[in-house]
């Protein structure tokens, strides 16, 4: 079956610190990965994506998350966060067998504390 | 930058009602997709449409749902006879080709009373 997992529900981390948060996925097919964010009462927006090449990505706000095929994951990462980044981090993933929706994850929110 | 806009932002409808979300995506795209997302909750995929028709739907997008392409640039969801459980965020998307980054409208909070 096709699911993807975010096991962490709530992430706190000092400002300054570096974060992790985690993403599985399982999958028969080949997959596309991507990362959202979603600030209070906003809507969501593309942070990052893995559709080929590189295993690495990163975006332009300091987050980078790779591709591992063997451990089927996608973690975020980012070696020093803002007290700006605190939002909900959401991994989805679209499976390659004909249907173009994404599966989410059940979001993992970072807090950044001061 | 091009963006998908969603209208209203917030509606408010009585139990029974009929409701109709408003999506314009991205001239250029292809494919449209409608996902609700229920307060702490995941986001749900509903439906996708291409080729002004429904090209793969969930479970929860029962009879009660219908989306259409009424002209070359919106795109609707239309619940008949809303329930309370029906009160999410609904989330507009389009993407230019199938399998590609999807972008996201800023959501509609529909409350239903």
């Amino acid at each position: 079956a096709q699911s993807v997992t975010q096991l962490d529900s709530q992430v706190p981390v000092f400002e300054e610190a570096p974060v992790e948060l985690r993403c599985n996925y399982s999958s028969s097919v080949s997959v596309y990965l991507f990362w959202y964010v979603q600030y209070p009462n906003q809507g969501l927006q593309l942070l990052l994506k893995y559709l080929s090449g590189s295993t690495l990505v990163e975006s332009i706000n300091g987050f980078e998350a790779e591709f591992n095929k063997s451990q089927t994951s996608f973690h975020l990462r980012k070696p020093s966060v803002h007290i700006s980044d605190t939002a909900e981090y959401f991994c989805a993933v679209s499976f390659m067998d004909s249907s173009y929706k994404l599966i989410f994850g059940s979001g993992t929110r970072l807090l950044v504390r001061p | 930058e091009p963006e998908v806009t969603q209208t209203p932002s917030h509606q408010v409808t009585q139990m029974g009602q009929e409701v109709i979300l408003r999506c314009v995506p991205i001239s250029n795209h292809l494919y449209f997709y409608w996902y609700r997302q229920i307060l702490g909750q995941k986001v749900e995929f509903l439906v996708s449409f291409y080729n002004n028709e429904i090209s793969e739907k969930s479970e929860i997008f029962d009879d009660q749902f219908s989306v259409e392409r009424p002209d070359g640039s919106n795109f609707t969801l239309k619940i008949r006879s809303t329930k309370l459980e029906d009160s999410a965020m609904y989330f507009c998307a389009s993407s230019e080709v199938g399998l590609a980054e999807a972008f996201f409208g800023q959501g509609t909070r529909l409350t239903v009373v």
